[in-house]
């Protein structure tokens, strides 16, 4: 069964900067557009960032632009979110998603998400 | 951007209620418009793609329609587990949004 496991979030000060990673099984990575999702403790979902095929088109939230960036290693299979300039407002569950383009875009699997503290 | 708005915000029902979500966007988004649903401490799940389509393994007891700017999301013949949170979401436009969340408890 398709599998996302993503990693690498924790504990950062204001400022400060993380990387997430996104590590996908038993689906051909490289024919899908993949995307961030972020929940903040008791809100709602929040779209992030969405990333092409090949990593020639990003698009992002306008809260995060600049302080970004999506990325993807097609041979490895895995998906990105480097993170600088981290806030307060950032502190979420990241969850990586795979879109589906035949399902109108709908991320049709998630990871478990991995939680971003942003707090001094 | 494109705004999403559900209502209502939260909604009680007792099992074999039949319920009604409500979403609507700020432009057209054509039938690009999603379902997902979220129980406390998980991942979202697809409900719902294409404002009508059941994703696989989804009960039919769920179903969906609009058009345009204005879509809903029935629950019809609640049930125990169906107790959740329900998201709208738009990929018309590449920079997707989703609805700000249903809160749906079972009485």
């Amino acid at each position: 069964e398709v599998q996302l496991v993503e990693s690498g979030g924790g504990l950062v000060l204001p400022g400060g900067s993380l990387r997430l990673s996104c590590l996908t099984y038993r689906f051909m990575f490289g024919n899908y557009w993949m995307s961030w999702v972020r929940q903040a403790p008791g809100k709602g979902l929040e779209w992030v960032a969405t990333i092409n095929l090949d990593g020639s088109e990003k698009y992002y939230v306008d809260s995060v632009k600049g302080r970004f960036t999506v990325s993807r290693d097609n041979a490895n299979n895995s998906l990105y979110l480097q993170m600088n300039g981290l806030r307060a407002g950032d502190t979420a569950i990241y969850y990586c998603a795979r879109d589906s383009r035949s399902q109108a875009w709908s991320s049709d699997f998630w990871g478990q998400g991995t939680l971003v503290t942003v707090s001094s | 951007d494109i705004q999403m708005t559900q209502s209502p915000s939260s909604l009680s029902a007792s099992v074999g209620d039949s319920v009604t979500i409500t979403c609507r966007t700020s432009q057209t988004v054509s039938t690009s418009l999603n379902w997902y649903q979220q129980r406390p401490g998980r991942a979202p799940r697809l409900l719902i793609f294409a404002t009508s389509t059941l994703q696989r393994g989804v009960p039919s007891r769920f179903s969906g329609g609009g058009f345009g700017a204005n879509f809903i999301l029935t629950i019809s013949s609640l049930q125990p587990e169906d107790s959740a949170i329900y998201y709208c979401q738009q990929t018309y436009s590449p920079t997707r949004t989703f609805g700000q969340g249903t809160n749906v408890e079972i009485k």
